[in-house]
């Protein structure tokens, strides 16, 4: 199993540019969810997903929008990016039956918007 | 508002040192408490605790909770310039997402 996996692995965009920073996991698990992670910070949560169709607000879901169309793959739109909006992003998942909180988080994907 | 609040935020030690992390929280319905550790790329999980009292222990890692006084522990005995990493606790709240809510960290530095 690759586990969790992310593209790209750096991005540079400008100012106003969009993206779509990709999240895939091959453990069939029904929980998926976006984190972001500013210098010294812990993770805050985007948006997260508890499975194909559904997808629900985070803590800080203002400037990303997510779609989850099937059980693997869960990506995360910047539209208009802002430089707020540089940072590190991880993408987790976690099983239906966990009932413990365990996630498994994708290697991250550094984001500078100038 | 669930919180999460780890101390200290950064600590430098010698190589065999033993070190003790701390993380109170503030959350509704606690369900259970997590330990990851985090050197520069994702989080790889270290601990899942859900009970008080229990020492949950691997290799020179070891871990307590206290729902009483709602904070957790985590020790490093024999500390090693591999421990170096950021430390995070996160929390499980009762709900059916499963949804996290994290501590900002502590950064271990072990200096040879």
């Amino acid at each position: 199993n690759a586990g969790v996996t992310q593209t790209p692995k750096f991005r540079i965009l400008k100012i106003g540019q969009s993206m779509t920073l990709q999240c895939t996991q091959d453990m069939n698990h029904n929980y998926m969810y976006w984190y972001r992670q500013d210098p010294g910070m812990g993770l805050k949560l985007i948006y997260y997903s508890v499975g194909a169709g559904i997808t629900d607000k985070g803590e800080v879901p203002n400037g990303y929008n997510v779609s989850r169309s099937t059980t693997e793959d869960f990506p995360l739109r910047l539209e208009l990016a802002a430089p707020s909006q540089t940072s590190v992003y991880f993408c987790a998942s976690s099983p239906w039956t966990s009932g413990s909180g365990t996630q498994y988080f994708g290697p991250g994907t550094r984001l500078t918007v100038l | 508002e669930d919180k999460v609040v780890q101390s200290p935020l950064s600590l430098v030690v010698h190589e065999g040192d033993t070190v003790t992390l701390n993380c109170s929280y503030e959350v509704t319905n606690f369900r259970s408490l997590l330990w990851y550790k985090q050197e520069k790329k994702a989080p790889t999980f270290l601990f899942m605790l859900t009970s008080s009292g229990i020492e949950k222990k691997s290799g020179r890692l070891s871990s307590i909770l206290d729902k009483k006084e709602l904070f957790s522990i985590l020790n490093i005995t024999a500390t090693q310039t591999g421990d170096s990493a950021v430390y995070l606790c996160a929390v499980l709240p009762q709900g059916g997402s499963e949804k996290l809510v994290f501590g900002k960290g502590t950064k271990l530095t072990v200096n040879p």
